[in-house]
């Protein structure tokens, strides 16, 4: 069974930095491309980035585009997402999730990310 | 960027009837591969999302058999065929033919 835990989310002000992690399991990690999507308070979902299976390609949305780094460790079945410059509107609730060809497979549980003064 | 657009943003269900969502995209989803790459995703409250139809009508395993997808090109539906308590939740739809990957706004299904 496919399990995503991600970790590291919490309190931070504006101009700050944090960093996510995604650990993997049940699957071979270094097969699949891995997603982060996030879920702002009460409102719907939006796709950030993107990440190859072996990590040479990586892809992010304009909004996140120069302040967050995906990244990845096969040898740990790991998943990061760097986020510098916080702004108040990237509070939001950060899903890691398993890709596949244009698609998303499963969804870990989610980090809240509170960004505020 | 693809711009997907459901209908209707609220849907209240009296269980044990048959509810549709539509989901428009503002190009085709259809790649050069064959594969039309449009998901659905249902969140139940308090809960993450999960993909119940992948590629406009392959049913994920463990999804009832009472959601079904279709369309193509630039038109979709999920359809619901027997309304059930646990179907409750937000309904979304995802584009995966061209980066940013967008969704739709979501359609909120409750019990009427």
């Amino acid at each position: 069974e496919v399990h995503l835990v991600e970790s590291g989310g919490g309190s931070v002000q504006p101009g700050g930095s944090l960093t996510l992690s995604c650990a993997a399991s049940g699957f071979t990690f270094n097969k699949f491309a891995m997603r982060w999507v996030r879920q702002t308070p009460g409102k719907g979902l939006e796709w950030i980035s993107d990440i190859s299976s072996s990590g040479d390609a990586t892809y992010y949305a304009d909004s996140v585009k120069g302040r967050f780094t995906i990244s990845r460790d096969n040898s740990k079945n790991t998943m990061y997402l760097q986020m510098n410059s916080l702004r108040v509107e990237d509070t939001a609730t950060y899903y890691c999730a398993k890709g596949s060809p244009g698609s998303i497979d499963n969804w870990g549980q989610g980090a809240l990310v509170i960004v505020s003064s | 960027d693809v711009v997907m657009t459901q209908s209707p943003l609220s849907l209240p269900v009296v269980l044990g009837q048959s509810a549709s969502i539509s989901c428009r995209s503002s190009q085709s989803l259809k790649h050069n591969d064959g594969n039309t790459y449009l998901a659905w995703f249902q969140q139940r409250p308090g809960q993450s999302p999960r993909r119940l139809i992948n590629k406009v009508s392959d049913r994920d395993s463990g999804v009832p058999d009472r959601f079904s997808g279709s369309g193509s090109g630039t038109d979709f539906t999920l359809k619901i065929s027997r309304m059930e308590a646990e179907d409750v939740g937000v309904y979304y739809c995802m584009q995966g033919i061209q980066w940013p990957r967008t969704f739709g706004q979501g359609t909120k299904v409750e019990i009427k």
